[in-house]
């Protein structure tokens, strides 16, 4: 069965310093890879999507940036974080092809991870 | 574009009552519609979906039916528990997309 996890859970960082958030996906080949963010009391913004190595599109201009550089790791990372990054940031994947065989494209979230910053 | 719309919360219900949240969209073409529920601490997962017009999604006696005449995918469930409390977001995906665009989340509270 495919599982995805998401490190690390919570992290606490000051402003100005660098992000690295990873994502990884098992028993599956090829998926879209996705990042979203959840501010507080608000609903998911789509950050980036992959849908392939080194392939990545960007939904939102930020300081974040995002990198595939394995089939099933997805990172997010910021050289600089803002006060503004603070949210919960969820990872997704979904599976290739899905429009092919007529079905919907069904998202798994990994936990997610809880970024401060201070 | 593409967007969702979802009643605001939270909801506080009593344990048994029946729960209506709505959800209407706007998509071109013929979107794929879903619910997913987002209990505290965790990431969402999926609760239910519909990927055409007049399908009813179903799942732990919630239901959803993809009503493209008012484009509304509204969720129900007859009678709540308090195991039911959680976040519940609305979402489609445009026809041949890769992105899910997401409602604001409607918070449900049930009490004892």
């Amino acid at each position: 069965s495919q599982t995805i996890h998401q490190w690390p859970a919570t992290l606490v960082q000051p402003v100005g310093s660098p992000l690295s958030l990873e994502c990884t996906v098992e028993g599956t080949s090829n998926p879209n890879l996705y990042w979203y963010r959840q501010a507080a009391g608000r609903g998911l913004q789509l950050l980036f999507y992959s849908v392939g190595i080194g392939q990545i599109s960007s939904e939102v201009p930020q300081n974040l940036s995002a990198s595939r550089p394995q089939d099933r790791q997805f990172i997010l990372s910021s050289k600089k974080l803002l006060l503004s990054d603070s949210g919960f940031y969820l990872c997704a994947w979904s599976a290739t092809r899905v429009f092919i065989r007529g079905g919907a494209n069904v998202l798994t979230f990994g936990a997610g991870s809880r970024l401060t910053v201070l | 574009g593409n967007s969702v719309t979802q009643m605001e919360g939270p909801v506080t219900l009593s344990e048994e009552a029946f729960l209506t949240i709505n959800c209407t969209y706007t998509a071109t073409g013929y979107p794929s519609l879903f619910w997913y529920v987002q209990y505290p601490g965790e990431g969402l997962q999926l609760l239910l979906k519909a990927t055409k017009a007049d399908d009813k999604g179903s799942n732990k006696g919630f239901e959803a039916t993809y009503r493209k005449e008012t484009t509304s995918f509204h969720l129900e469930k007859g009678s709540v528990q308090v195991s039911d409390s959680a976040v519940y977001f609305c979402a489609l995906t445009s026809g041949g997309g890769f992105k899910t665009i997401f409602g604001a989340g409607t918070r449900l509270f049930v009490k004892a």
